[in-house]
């Protein structure tokens, strides 16, 4: 069974800073996805931004960016010129590839970043 | 226009009792998942349905049965509620899932309070 664990519950940042909230995960396949979603106040379950394993390339997304280390299975946001409307929880998950019980995601505990003025 | 829809919102009822919450997606998405968010935050698959079967059950109680009558619907009937129910429910889709690139577009959630 995959596992994701984020190990930051709770992170603050200045706007305009920069910050990365960390994701690490465990699995024995090779082929397989990432994802950020972010869950502001509002509740509305959103996709940040995902990256394929097979690509070495990290994935960005106007200020969010990724660290995809898969030998160290890794899996970083990083948030650039953050904004108050980045304060959310972030959430990482995983999904396999070709998953019979397709489309199943293991998710991360969660993040919960507050953006300060 | 809604993407993924849920009915109701929010949800007050006693221990015992038996409700349900519906969800709807209009983007032709074949898979549809439920998933409850507790009070720490922490988001746990339950089910999964594509094309109107059953793929993932994780390990739910008896008491929460999902129903599927279309690909565009899957809804979630709770029997008996206990105390512990209560959470945020989000209702998912994602296109088919024979592709592996499945990104999920979640509803705005049933807050669920049993008293």
């Amino acid at each position: 069974a995959q596992t994701v664990t984020q190990s930051q519950p709770e992170m603050s940042v200045q706007e305009a800073e920069t910050v990365t909230l960390s994701c690490t995960y465990d699995t024995s396949e090779n082929n397989y996805y990432l994802f950020w979603y972010k869950q502001p106040p509002s509740r509305q379950m959103i996709l940040v931004i995902r990256q394929e394993a097979y690509k070495q390339q990290n994935a960005t997304e106007n200020r969010f960016s990724v660290n995809f280390q898969k030998a160290a299975k890794s899996f970083s946001l990083k948030i650039s010129d953050s904004q108050l409307g980045d304060t959310a929880m972030y959430f990482c998950a995983f999904m396999k590839h070709g998953d019979t019980n397709a489309g199943k995601s293991t998710f991360g505990d969660g993040t919960t970043l507050t953006v300060k003025p | 226009d809604t993407a993924v829809s849920q009915t109701p919102k929010y949800l007050v009822t006693q221990m015992g009792n038996d409700k349900s919450i519906k969800c709807e997606q209009n983007l032709g998405h074949d898979t549809m998942y439920w998933y409850k968010q507790d009070s720490k935050k922490f988001l746990k698959i339950m089910f999964s349905y594509n094309n109107k079967e059953l793929i993932i059950n994780e390990t739910v109680p008896n008491r929460f049965s999902p129903k599927s009558p279309d690909k565009a619907h899957l809804n979630l009937h709770i029997n008996s509620l206990e105390l512990g129910d209560s959470a945020v429910y989000f209702c998912a889709s994602a296109p088919n899932s024979g592709e592996a690139y499945n990104e999920q577009f979640f509803g705005p959630g049933t807050r669920l309070t049993v008293l």
